[in-house]
């Protein structure tokens, strides 16, 4: 089992519409959740991270963390054509230490 | 832009050289994580240097080791290449021991011919 996983992709969505991208841990002591854009041929940029249960949003970024069921996800909403990226989910803390640990990424397409 | 430098930007090594890859910390951060990431993949973790000292290491082999300097810039060196050494390598900056807010820069693009 990886310990990072992102739902399959491509993910693609009309714009304008919310895009839902999924990502599970399995190391339960892990404390801080991350996630990255990558847009094709750069480096990740960090968009949201969360440490608590619940939501948090920043601007059309909505992240949510659920820790009994080792999940996280990231809410996308009014998706815009630029939007389109690799998105990365990242875990640190417990076993990690200060490392973080990816998924293996989801790549987003908002079309017009 | 996150005030994280790297250089060379591209790179072509042939098999069984060696290479070094530089990184400049964002300014007020003091631990350096460097990272692989093939094509396709999402980033593996090499190794954080914290103050200096080794703080953490992935699953790499020692043929991959690296500095971090007094003012925490870093370096990754790796010896003896191979083809599968080829990746996108990321550094990341943070602040403390345990900095998990990781800012990366543009990365080194290597390829292993």
């Amino acid at each position: 089992q990886k310990e990072v996983e992102q739902n399959s992709g491509p993910l693609s969505v009309p714009e304008g519409a919310i895009a839902s991208l999924n990502c599970t841990y399995s190391d339960r002591g892990s404390q801080s959740f991350f996630w990255y854009r990558q847009y094709s041929g750069k480096s990740p940029e960090l968009i949201m991270f969360i440490y608590s249960n619940g939501d948090k949003e920043d601007g059309r970024f909505t992240a949510q963390l659920n820790k009994a069921s080792q999940y996280v996800s990231l809410l996308i909403r009014d998706s815009q054509p630029s939007d389109s990226a690799t998105y990365l989910c990242a875990s640190a803390g417990g076993t990690s230490y200060g490392k973080l640990t990816f998924g293996q990424g989801t790549i987003l397409t908002v079309h017009p | 832009e996150t005030g994280v430098t790297q250089s060379p930007t591209h790179l072509i090594k042939t098999r069984g050289q060696q290479v070094t890859l530089r990184c400049s910390s964002q300014s007020g951060h003091n631990t350096v994580s460097w990272y692989q990431q093939a094509l396709g993949q999402g980033p593996q973790f090499i190794f954080q240097y914290y103050r200096e000292e080794e703080n953490g290491r992935g699953n790499f082999p020692p043929r991959f080791s690296g500095l971090q300097f007094p003012n925490y810039s870093s370096e990754l060196n790796v010896n003896a290449l191979e083809l599968d050494d080829s990746a996108l390598y990321l550094c990341a900056s943070s602040f403390g021991d345990r900095g998990q807010t990781q800012y990366f820069g543009p990365g080194t693009r290597l390829l292993v011919l």
